[in-house]
């Protein structure tokens, strides 16, 4: 079954608007969760590394004050793109892996497409 | 700064041939390596972890190999079928990894 719960999977609005995506770790408890952004026909790319119970980790180039992550609890992280507008628009993803075992995969959730008008 | 490749970009064969899809990385210090198949839209599906102390993994009709020294690693599918037709993804690195590009697989009926 599903190790990894991400939601909403689609999500279209209007530009100005501020999207939350929701990811669950499932399986385990999960002290480190990634988001990846991956645009059209190009390869997923690692934005930041979300650590519960502190500050993000955030990926040379991604605005931290635009993309806000809040990993409040080991089964929760969420990406809140601010003030979204059409260059924002990617399909967001989120993975976990159990953070104390370096040999574990990763496991991904199943995306969030993000569209700005 | 770690890079990955993958070779080729696309790939056409007709059902029931077997394929090879070819992966690079520039910095052989990995942890492990990971193979994924991603459907258009959709999100990744892990496919074989190899670990940086092994040199192949299996699983069903796959196979990965990885030569961490060259900075290779294949994946190698047995009688293909039209349901492996999606875009496979390599990833290397620990604790976050570092993709390639994909190749987009297409099997032919």
């Amino acid at each position: 079954g599903a190790v990894v719960s991400q939601h909403p999977s689609r999500v279209i609005c209007k530009s100005g608007t501020s999207v939350k995506i929701e990811c669950r770790s499932l399986d385990f408890q999960a002290t480190t969760m990634f988001w990846y952004r991956q645009f059209p026909k190009q390869s997923l790319m690692l934005m930041a590394t979300s650590n519960e119970g502190s500050k993000a980790t955030y990926e040379q180039g991604v605005e931290k004050d635009k993309f806000l992550i809040n990993h409040a609890s080991l089964t929760l992280s969420t990406l809140t793109v601010t003030s979204a507008h059409p260059e924002d628009s990617s399909f967001y993803i989120c993975s976990t892996k159990r953070a104390w075992d370096s040999n574990q995969p990763q496991h991904f959730g199943d995306g969030t497409r993000l569209s700005i008008l | 700064k770690q890079e990955v490749t993958q070779i080729p970009a696309a790939l056409s064969v007709p059902e029931g041939e077997n394929l090879v899809l070819n992966c690079s990385f520039t910095d052989s210090a990995i942890y492990n390596l990971q193979w994924f198949r991603q459907d258009p839209g959709k999100g990744l599906t892990s496919l074989l972890l190899i670990q940086s102390s092994q040199r192949e993994q299996t699983s069903g009709r796959l196979n990965a190999s990885l030569d961490k020294s060259s900075g290779r690693s294949t994946l190698y599918i047995a009688a293909s079928q039209p349901g492996d037709s999606a875009t496979y993804l390599c990833a290397v690195g620990g604790q976050n990894f570092v993709f390639g590009p994909g190749t987009r697989l297409s099997v032919l009926p």
